[in-house]
């Protein structure tokens, strides 16, 4: 199946300051991506649509100024936690949709872990 | 909101086929069924889906009732590897766009 690329897996940062995760598709263009939060012991609650080239369409309850998201290209998606707290301290998996031929298929990646002390 | 419903957890004995149900009583007759699982700590991965038929892969095959209100995945030779959390999902159409709604999935323990 296609490849989805996260960067970084990890990352630790002090409260008040600013992460980005980088989402990519290796080997297919994604005109769409998707970004979810997992907390602990829980499913996959998705944060907001991203298409490429225009604004992202966030879920109710995800403050926009908060998490900024940017598809800029075809293979890039970037989410920034911005003014990070510790209630932000997630696992954060981003998904790329493949509609090569006709087929929708979303393809997810390997999550970032992020821990805001 | 969810829109299926699965046991919380199972356990199978390595070897045997492992049989994972769930309730999707309120499927619309365009929407999809997708299972994916989740290794702890890991991004989830693409087993199957189907929309009526039964369908089968590499990994698993897909049962799904002649209703569509329920499904069920199996594992035909379970081993250690396939200990993870099972999400069966219902893909919806929202407002243009395809959406997967997961649901809390099951734990599979597989058993020496």
């Amino acid at each position: 199946g296609a490849v989805v690329s996260q960067h970084p897996s990890w990352v630790i940062c002090k409260s008040g300051t600013s992460v980005k995760i980088e989402c990519r598709s290796l080997d297919f263009q994604a005109t769409t991506m998707f970004w979810y939060r997992q907390f602990p012991k829980q499913s996959l609650m998705l944060m907001a649509t991203s298409n490429e080239g225009s604004k992202a369409t966030y879920e109710q309850g995800v403050e926009k100024d908060k998490f900024l998201i940017n598809h800029a290209s075809l293979t890039l998606s970037t989410l920034t936690v911005t003014s990070a707290h510790p209630e932000d301290s997630s696992f954060y998996i981003c998904s790329a949709r493949d509609t090569w031929g006709g087929r929708v298929e979303q393809y997810f990646g390997p999550g970032t872990r992020l821990t805001v002390t | 909101d969810a829109k299926t419903t699965q046991p919380t957890s199972m356990d199978c004995a390595e070897g045997r086929a492992a049989n994972l149900p769930c309730n999707h009583s309120t499927i619309s007759g365009n929407e999809y069924v997708y299972w994916y699982r989740q290794i702890h700590s890991q991004g989830p991965q693409y087993i199957i889906h189907g929309l009526k038929n039964n369908e089968t892969n590499e990994m698993a095959s897909l049962i799904i009732t002649e209703d569509r209100k329920s499904s069920t995945l199996i594992l035909p030779h379970a081993t250690l590897r396939d200990t993870a959390v099972y999400y069966c999902i219902v893909r919806v159409r929202n407002l243009g766009n395809y959406q997967l709604i997961w649901g809390a999935g099951t734990k599979l323990i597989i058993k020496p």
